[in-house]
């Protein structure tokens, strides 16, 4: 089976940063993905790692350690728009993404 | 920017009835996907499908649902006989490939509402 846990919520300031820790157990990998929701929404793509360490694009970053089944989207320069829920996701085998359950962030002014 | 499509946005339909739901993947994709997502709860793979067949299935795509691609365009969803617990957004994605960075697109969604 597949087994992903990331929390449930986080708050931040505007401008900060906030990193969204995420573990998984599956029966395989071919890839971890980090996609962004907006309530009602479909999801977006973010970021992709398959290989151990730091993808960065922008503002957003993500870092994976396959030895330990972790990753992390890490968040920076905050903007209002970033209010979202954030998903992560391991594509397990060549077809289907397993999901985590959904971050949502919440960006204080 | 090419994007995956969904009709209709939003579909009510009574306990029992046959409900259809439509995608028009980006055209030079070769993989499709069904997911749903219930109220507040996590996104669900359902199906994938490419070369006219599907690849996988996960235990939620059961006899009641199936799948097809009547033309070159579009890959629909079908529910014969649909339930209360049917009731979520349904997203269809697509992907170029399966493997490296071909993410999966997803469209917009239909929101299901079984009375």
């Amino acid at each position: 089976g597949q087994n992903i846990d990331q929390p449930t919520e986080m708050t931040a300031t505007e401008g900060a940063i906030v990193q969204i820790n995420c573990t998984y157990q599956t029966s395989g990998f071919n890839g971890l993905f980090w996609y962004q929701q907006h309530a009602g929404e479909a999801p977006t793509f973010l970021s992709y790692n398959v290989l151990d360490g730091l993808e960065e694009k922008g503002r957003f970053s993500s870092f994976l350690s396959r030895s330990k089944g972790y990753s992390y989207l890490l968040l920076k320069e905050l903007q209002m728009k970033d209010s979202a829920s954030y998903l992560c996701a391991v594509r397990a085998n060549d077809y289907k993404l397993s999901f985590g359950a959904g971050t949502t962030v919440t960006v204080r002014a | 920017e090419p994007e995956v499509t969904q009709t209709p946005s939003h579909q009510v339909t009574q306990m029992g009835q046959e409900v259809i739901l439509r995608c028009v993947p980006i055209s030079n994709h070769l993989y499709f996907y069904w997911y749903r997502q219930i109220l507040g709860q996590k996104v669900e793979f359902l199906v994938s499908f490419y070369n006219n067949e599907i690849s996988e299935k996960s235990e939620i795509f059961d006899d009641q649902f199936s799948v097809e691609r009547p033309d070159g365009s579009n890959f629909t969803l079908k529910i014969r006989s649909t339930k209360l617990e049917d009731s979520a957004m349904y997203f269809c994605a697509s992907s170029a490939g399966t493997s490296g960075n071909n993410e999966q697109f997803f469209g917009p969604g239909t929101r299901l509402t079984v009375l």
